[in-house]
């Protein structure tokens, strides 16, 4: 059982150069995200996907984009990476979107991606 | 919007002693609440939650945790800690907006 598959693990980049970090979850879940980790702030929210064909930003969507590109997959690209984009990055689902009314809440992550902009 | 603190940063514990971990969380209305435990290299891993009822809930690994609403609080408790627990430990609290907001997280080292 997969659950939530990241690609890739590792990656330097340029300052300028672009990428995209995949994320598939097999879980069949409406819900998926992207976090970012750094020391002492631990997990900020990117964008987030409520379900599919909604995407919407959280606390710290500058210099990124994302595609929910059906119920599986939610990409996270860096048109131009800057060096405080350098961070592991997470990618979460979950069965149904986070809400008071909702007696679920619990994220399922991937493994994180560690990615250094020189 | 919804926040967390977790005060202490890192804390060193030995085999077999207590263990608590502090969050407090500000939210307007009733919250709902986690912990998750990242294990060095590894994605995070839901310990246990709280939606409404009982305010002291059980979950994996023989952790628990109190919410006191009066304090605005919900400390993780372990009676034993076993070696297998040095890890980071993540608060995060949720409201209505589809999101979870996360604490800073606290470093547990546990000496032999």
């Amino acid at each position: 059982n997969a659950g939530v598959t990241q690609t890739p693990k590792f990656q330097v980049l340029k300052t300028g150069q672009s990428m995209t970090l995949q994320c598939a979850q097999d879980m069949n879940h409406n819900s998926m995200y992207w976090y970012r980790q750094d020391p002492g702030m631990g997990l900020r929210l990117i964008y987030y996907s409520a379900s599919e064909g909604t995407t919407d930003k959280g606390e710290v969507p500058n210099g990124y984009n994302v595609s929910r590109l059906n119920k599986r997959e939610f990409s996270l690209r860096l048109e131009s990476a800057a060096p405080s984009q350098t961070s592991v990055y997470f990618c979460a689902s979950s069965p149904i979107p986070i809400t008071a009314g909702a007696n679920t809440g619990e994220l399922f992550f991937g493994e994180g991606s560690r990615l250094t902009v020189l | 919007a919804q926040s967390v603190t977790q005060p202490d940063i890192h804390i060193t514990v030995s085999e077999g002693a207590s263990l608590e971990l502090r969050c407090n969380y500000s939210y307007g209305a009733t919250p709902y609440l986690f912990w998750y435990v990242q294990s060095p290299g590894q994605g995070l891993q839901l310990l246990l939650k709280y939606f409404s009822g009982d305010t002291l809930v059980q979950g994996i690994k023989g952790f628990e945790a109190e919410f006191k609403r009066s304090q605005s609080s919900f400390n993780l408790r372990k009676p034993s800690v076993h070696w297998s627990d040095a890890a980071e430990y993540f608060c995060a609290v949720g409201g209505d907006d589809y999101k979870l907001s996360f604490g800073a997280g606290t470093t547990v080292t546990v000496r032999a």
